[in-house]
């Protein structure tokens, strides 16, 4: 079956370290996303791709970034982690802008 | 800026009744409206997809319900069971956002046995 996947699960990483959080999906989707949740906040949009070597900053994009080299994977890489990028981070896909979005399990990030 | 709102934040209900989840958005402009079902440290699930042309869907004891003019959705749910309980996720794909979702911050729902 056609899925979504990201990896890690968990992580716990340091202030000003690099950091990248993996998302594959086997659906051949066009569309991929990357949310962070966070309480309070619900579910914000950091950055989007169309394609590949197409990607979009989001409404909190700062301190992140992307690249989209095959269909399958977008990759999200925190630059130097900060503390407040502690969070749920949510890799999602759909087949078009106005198809449904299917998300993955999350990867619970934590910067000490 | 487009603003997706559900009430309540949390409600809890016996084994058996039947519920209304409301979600409201402060511009019509929309493409389509998703609702999701998210369980405690997982991902979310898609429920429904409600196109902007279309008035509601169903799936099994779920039926969601838009009104683009007034800006609101409602999730219907039939004949609760444990089972149901869930934060559950509003979320609109706006015109003026290049198409994104923009979320509403969920209802925490309790069906208690």
């Amino acid at each position: 079956d056609a899925e979504i996947t990201q990896s890690p699960r968990h992580k716990i990483t340091e202030t000003g370290r690099q950091v990248t959080l993996a998302c594959h999906q086997t659906w051949n989707h066009n569309n991929m996303f990357w949310y962070r949740q966070d309480l309070g906040h619900g579910l914000r949009l950091i950055h989007y791709s169309y394609g590949v070597q197409d990607t979009n900053k989001g409404e909190v994009s700062d301190g992140y970034s992307v690249s989209r080299s095959n269909t399958e994977d977008l990759p999200l890489t925190l630059e130097s982690a900060a503390s407040s990028q502690t969070s749920v981070y949510f890799c999602a896909s759909s087949e078009s802008r106005f198809h449904e979005q299917y998300f993955g399990p999350g990867t619970r990030l934590t910067v000490t | 800026k487009q603003e997706v709102t559900q009430i309540p934040a949390a409600l809890s209900v016996p084994e058996g009744e039947n519920l209304v989840l409301n979600c409201s958005f402060t511009d019509s402009a929309i493409y389509n409206l998703q609702w999701f079902r998210q369980d405690p440290g997982k991902g979310l699930t898609s429920l429904l997809l409600i196109q902007s042309s279309q008035r509601e869907q169903t799936s099994g004891r779920l039926n969601a319900s838009l009104d683009k003019s007034s800006g609101r959705s409602t999730l219907y749910i039939a004949a609760s069971q444990p089972g149901d309980s869930a934060t559950y996720l509003c979320a609109v794909k706006d015109g003026g956002s290049q198409g994104n979702l923009i979320f509403g911050k969920g209802t925490k729902l309790s069906v208690k046995p």
